[in-house]
């Protein structure tokens, strides 16, 4: 049983450009979420996706979008690239909205020069 | 507001001691929901312990346990006669429910262990 992918693993950009990273939840799992680390940080929570709709949004520019398809899989698009935007992006699945376990991929290392 | 605090950046222990990592937490919601991540150098954040706010029942899991007091705002993690692959960042986070959080996580900042053989 395959746990949460991500893809691709490491991501090089400059200033402007627009990305797309994509995730593909734990098998059983329909709800996606997706989180930004910055070095020596913590995660912090961007958005969430269930049934194919946006949920509930963290404190992030629109600049952050994201999508989810019928088979429960995520894509998160960042258009206009800053530097700032370098971090490791991490996907995280579980069933259902409640307060389960989160499954956390291996993450999306994206540099924007 | 809510809030993770791990007031500790980084731990340096030498095999088999014992030590403590410190999380402390700030939430006006009375249900809520208490996590530990391990986050070794692949990156992948790996799930360790989830506890609600109704019960501070200490928890024990081989040589890890937990220790949640809300008189405190803490949920302090103890790992006993520690190894080098312990060596991680671990984060605490924080969860709840009557905000409308739909589950999404708030986490610390995250504690930097090493263990030395």
């Amino acid at each position: 049983d395959a746990g949460v992918t991500q893809s691709p693993t490491h991501l090089i950009k400059t200033r402007g450009q627009q990305v797309t990273l994509r995730c593909s939840p734990k098998s059983g799992h329909d709800t996606v979420s997706w989180y930004q680390q910055a070095l020596g940080q913590g995660p912090q929570f961007i958005f969430q996706y269930y049934e194919e709709e946006e949920r509930q949004r963290g404190n992030f520019p629109d600049r952050f979008s994201g999508h989810q398809f019928p088979n429960y899989s995520s894509e998160l698009n960042v258009n206009a690239l800053l530097l700032g935007d370098s971090a490791l992006y991490l996907c995280a699945s579980r069933p259902g909205q409640g307060f389960n376990e989160q499954f956390f991929g291996p993450g999306t290392r994206l540099t924007v020069l | 507001a809510q809030k993770v605090t791990q007031a500790q950046t980084e731990i340096s222990v030498v095999e088999k001691e014992d030590v403590t990592l410190d999380c402390v937490y700030e939430t006006r919601d009375t249900t809520y929901y208490l996590f530990w991540y391990k986050q070794p150098p692949s990156g992948e954040l790996v799930f360790l312990i989830r506890r609600n706010s109704f019960d501070e029942q200490n928890e024990i899991s081989g040589r890890y346990s937990w220790n949640f007091q809300k008189s405190t705002s803490s949920f302090n993690f103890t790992i006993t006669a520690s190894q080098v692959v312990d060596s991680a960042v671990y984060f605490c986070a924080l969860s709840e429910a009557d905000g409308g959080s739909q589950g999404n996580l708030i986490f610390g900042k995250g504690t930097k262990l090493s263990v030395k053989p």
